[in-house]
């Protein structure tokens, strides 16, 4: 089975402080994503990347950064967290192949409360 | 714009009803599909995927090209069907890896 963790389940930070979330999955996906879950706003895509050191912006890309040093190991980086990144955040991997579909294995996800 | 629309945000059922679980999606060229789906307390996983055709859990999805719309639907809701059920669509592009979700519909299944 494929395995998506996520360093933390819950997280409560400041407002301005440096917020660092982990994802790590297992199955040697080359991509990785970072998702927002909100109420009545579904899934949105933060950042997405498909290689190493590779990244694109997805939807909500504004104040956050993300790094991708190893293949299985995916960041997400507030750099000065604010109140209304407050939210449920999802790491997702997936295989791209002829016949994966694309199918996404999601982490458990990280609730982050900034104050 | 690609864009995937589920227009109720809660649905309320009573055991043994039917279902129907509504989707639409706005993309010029072929799409791939999938119906995700959240237990309380549980992560977000995979239900079914168009292409594959296939019934999981008793839930089917039919991809209406004229429409637009790939609705979820069973004939018999159970309880353990209470859950957050997001539809999503991947475009068929190079790499084809960024997938759209909709915002979801809450299913509640009454005794």
């Amino acid at each position: 089975d494929v395995k998506v963790t996520q360093s933390s389940r819950y997280l409560v930070k400041r407002t301005g402080e440096k917020v660092f979330l982990e994802c790590v999955q297992d199955m040697d996906h080359e991509n990785m994503f970072w998702y927002r879950q909100d109420p009545g706003l579904g899934l949105r895509l933060i950042y997405f990347s498909y290689d190493v050191k590779m990244k694109e912006k997805g939807d909500i890309p504004e104040g956050y950064s993300v790094s991708r040093e190893k293949k299985e190991r995916f960041s997400l980086i507030l750099e000065s967290a604010s109140t209304n990144q407050t939210s449920m955040y999802l790491c997702a991997s997936s295989l791209t192949t002829a016949i994966s579909y694309n199918e996404q294995f999601f982490g458990p996800g990280t609730r982050l409360t900034v104050l | 714009a690609q864009r995937v629309t589920q227009p109720e945000k809660l649905l309320s059922v009573f055991k043994g009803a039917p279902v129907e679980l509504k989707c639409n999606y706005s993309y010029s060229g072929s799409p791939e599909l999938f119906w995700y789906v959240q237990y309380s307390r549980q992560r977000l996983q995979l239900l079914l995927r168009h292409i594959s055709r296939e019934s999981i859990k008793g839930f089917t999805a039919d991809l209406n090209k004229g429409e637009t719309s790939f609705h979820l639907k069973k004939p018999f809701a159970q309880e353990e069907d209470s859950a957050m059920y997001y539809c999503a669509l991947t475009p068929r592009t190079t790499g084809g890896f960024k997938t759209i979700f909709g915002a979801g519909t809450r299913l509640f299944v009454k005794a």
